[in-house]
């Protein structure tokens, strides 16, 4: 079955830029939209974006100044960069399948602090 | 940006009892509208997509319906292991989060 496996370095300073990269096993890569999401702790969801192959991206508005999703075809993995992080940043990240995210990674806890 | 409300934010629910979610969302979104349920610690587990379509594997007693900007989830005949968060999510325009409902057995 699909299967999504992330990871990234999980403290940050202030001012650095967090990456995350999600590898995708299991079923296609292609067709599909490919979304990260966060939660701060104790927090809601909170939506960051989107990558399709053939549609490009879309970002939240709040972020877009300093999110990019990249997408490496060949190794079916898809990547969040997020620039100029600050402690507001803290969260847990998300990478998931689809507009409707059918299938979601175990999550990377991602904290901020100098 | 589309704003999706929740509502209630907690409920506390004795077992077999009927539960009702709602989430009214700022602007029109179709029927572009999901729910997930959320354990402590877990990833999100969709229940429910474009606002009544069933997910294989999830409880029949999840229902939901609305289009619009209403919506509505259902746990019909609650369960212990229905206890948890749940998120409406739209993506209509790009995607949006409600506040979510954390729902509690008595």
């Amino acid at each position: 079955q699909v299967q999504l496996q992330q990871w990234g370095a999980g403290l940050l300073k202030p001012s650095e830029t967090l990456s995350l990269t999600c590898a995708v096993s299991g079923g296609s890569f292609n067709g599909y939209h490919w979304t990260w999401i966060r939660q701060p702790p104790g927090k809601g969801l909170e939506w960051i974006g989107e990558i399709h192959l053939s549609g490009g991206t879309n970002y939240n508005p709040s972020l877009k100044s300093r999110v990019t999703i990249s997408v490496v075809t060949s190794k079916n993995q898809f990547s969040l960069n997020l620039t100029s992080v600050t402690a507001a940043d803290t969260a847990v990240y998300y990478c998931a399948r689809g507009r409707v995210a059918t299938h979601w990674g175990q999550g990377t806890l991602v904290t901020v602090s100098s | 940006e589309i704003v999706l409300t929740q509502s209630p934010e907690f409920q506390s629910v004795t077992p077999k009892e009927k539960v009702t979610i709602t989430c009214r969302a700022s602007q029109s979104i179709g029927s572009n509208l999901h729910w997930y349920q959320q354990k402590p610690d877990q990833s999100p587990k969709v229940l429910i997509k474009y606002a009544s379509q069933s997910i294989s594997g999830v409880p029949s007693r999840f229902r939901g319906s609305g289009s619009g900007t209403d919506f509505t989830l259902t746990i019909n005949s609650l369960e212990a292991e229905d206890a948890a968060t749940y998120y409406c999510h739209q993506s209509s325009s790009l995607g949006t989060f409600g506040g979510g409902t954390k729902v509690e057995i008595k």
